[in-house]
């Protein structure tokens, strides 16, 4: 049971490139979410999906798309790289909206 | 809105001995849930403790326990018999207990560093 899987670990990207940050969860958890974290400050939810085929917007969405085509997965897709996007990216998963979150090891994410 | 405020940016404690964290938050629902974080150099997001605001007793988890005052809108952490691998970041968060909503918000953090 490796729980919230998230590759790749680091990445740089360039202004204006794009870049699909996985997640996998082996918990067969429904709910899936994904969150930056900027320096110094708690993290802020982007993007979040409630079952396979449905997704929705947290706090934070521009800039970024998601796509849950199975219980497992739950890619985050940046199309257009900006400074701005800088940050660390945590995938986290519950079995349902009120339980607790379980979170992945984070991608650090650098745009130059 | 919901806010969640730590206002300790940096804490320390030595080895053994005991440390407690602040949070307060502000919200006008009357349902929700209160978590504490923890996240250490590795940078992993660990639960460490969850709260249902509906219950009057105090969740504990081990070494770990909380001081939740419903009406000030507290929820402290308290960490007896420190030790090293305690040191990192502490998170506490936020999640309103209602249908279709399941954003957890999080405060900036405190810093604690366990000194041997």
């Amino acid at each position: 049971n490796a729980g919230v899987t998230q590759t790749p670990k680091f990445r740089i990207l360039k202004i204006g490139q794009s870049m699909t940050l996985q997640c996998t969860q082996d918990m067969n958890h429904n709910y899936m979410y994904w969150y930056r974290q900027d320096p110094g400050m708690g993290l802020k939810l982007i993007y979040y999906s409630v079952g396979a085929g449905i997704t929705d917007k947290g706090e934070v969405p521009n800039g970024y798309n998601v796509s849950r085509s199975t219980t497992e997965d739950f890619p985050l897709r940046l199309e257009l790289a900006a400074p701005s996007q800088t940050s660390v990216y945590f995938c986290a998963s519950s079995l349902a909206g009120t339980e607790t979150q379980y979170f992945g090891p984070g991608t650090r994410l650098l745009v130059l | 809105a919901q806010t969640v405020t730590q206002s300790q940016p940096e804490m320390s404690v030595q080895e053994a001995e005991t440390v407690t964290l602040s949070c307060t938050y502000d919200t006008s629902e009357n349902n929700y849930y209160l978590f504490w974080y923890k996240q250490p150099p590795s940078r992993q997001m660990i639960l460490v403790i969850r709260q249902e605001a509906y219950k009057q007793q105090n969740a504990t988890e081990n070494r770990f326990s909380v001081n939740f005052q419903k009406a000030a809108k507290s929820f402290s952490l308290k960490i007896s018999d420190s030790q090293l691998g305690d040191t990192a970041m502490y998170f506490c968060a936020f999640m309103i207990q209602r249908a279709g909503s399941y954003q957890l918000t999080f405060g900036k953090g405190t810093k604690l560093s366990v000194i041997p």
